[in-house]
């Protein structure tokens, strides 16, 4: 079945910095992949996803890039605030079920 | 991601109780999944539905049960068979026609003592 492998598994930036977190898939047939942001307590938030015929989606200070050929994906946050500090999972649809990376906890000191 | 609910929040039992998490949508959504949440380990997938009366194991389903009597409803059963049921357990949901979102729930902490 499908694995995801998510690093880092924690990351500090100074405020104003950017961030990149970067996963890789095993199924080659996966063709969906959303970035989740989880704040402490809450539920995950999709922040943005791709499919896998494009090769990179942006939107506003955040954006995504997809490599087929290489099974991996990045998250990029440009500019980082205090409020971005959160975990961030990464995930790839195999299937109906989407296949979840470990997370990485993303801390933004001003 | 408002039209997701689970009750309740907090949950305690004792060691060798069952218990039932409850997950409702009214999304309309046809696909229900659950989640388990443990620290550092990221979400991993217990069962899920796409059609009422018919559910599939995930990557962890051993000690849990669950049931698609209607179509906004998605109950999760921790048996007493679970030997770590201790975490935080997260429902969500899905259209099966283009959408390919998932919404979550906003989760159930059980803890068994």
């Amino acid at each position: 079945g499908e694995n995801v492998e998510q690093h880092p598994s924690t990351l500090s930036v100074q405020e104003g910095d950017s961030a990149v977190i970067k996963c890789t898939y095993s199924d080659s047939a996966s063709n969906y992949f959303p970035w989740y942001k989880q704040e402490l307590g809450k539920r995950p938030q999709l922040i943005i996803d791709i499919r896998s015929n494009v090769g990179e989606k942006k939107d506003q200070r955040i954006a995504v890039t997809l490599n087929k050929t290489a099974k991996h994906f990045s998250l990029h946050i440009t500019e980082t605030q205090p409020e971005d500090s959160a975990v961030y999972f990464c995930a790839a649809r195999a299937g109906t079920a989407l296949i979840f990376g470990k997370g990485t906890t993303l801390s933004v000191s001003s | 991601d408002g039209g997701i609910t689970q009750s309740p929040k907090y949950l305690f039992r004792k060691e060798g109780q069952n218990v039932t998490l409850s997950c409702e949508q009214n999304l309309n959504h046809d696909a229900m999944y659950w989640y388990r949440q443990d620290p550092g380990q990221g979400l991993r997938l217990i069962y899920y539905s796409q059609i009422v009366n018919d559910f599939q194991k995930g990557d962890i389903a051993e000690g849990y049960s669950v049931s698609r009597e209607k179509k906004e409803s998605f109950p999760l059963t921790v048996t007493s068979a679970q030997k770590n049921p201790t975490a935080f357990y997260l429902c969500a949901s899905k259209a099966l026609s283009s959408s390919y979102e998932q919404y979550f729930g906003p989760g159930t902490r059980l803890t068994v003592t």
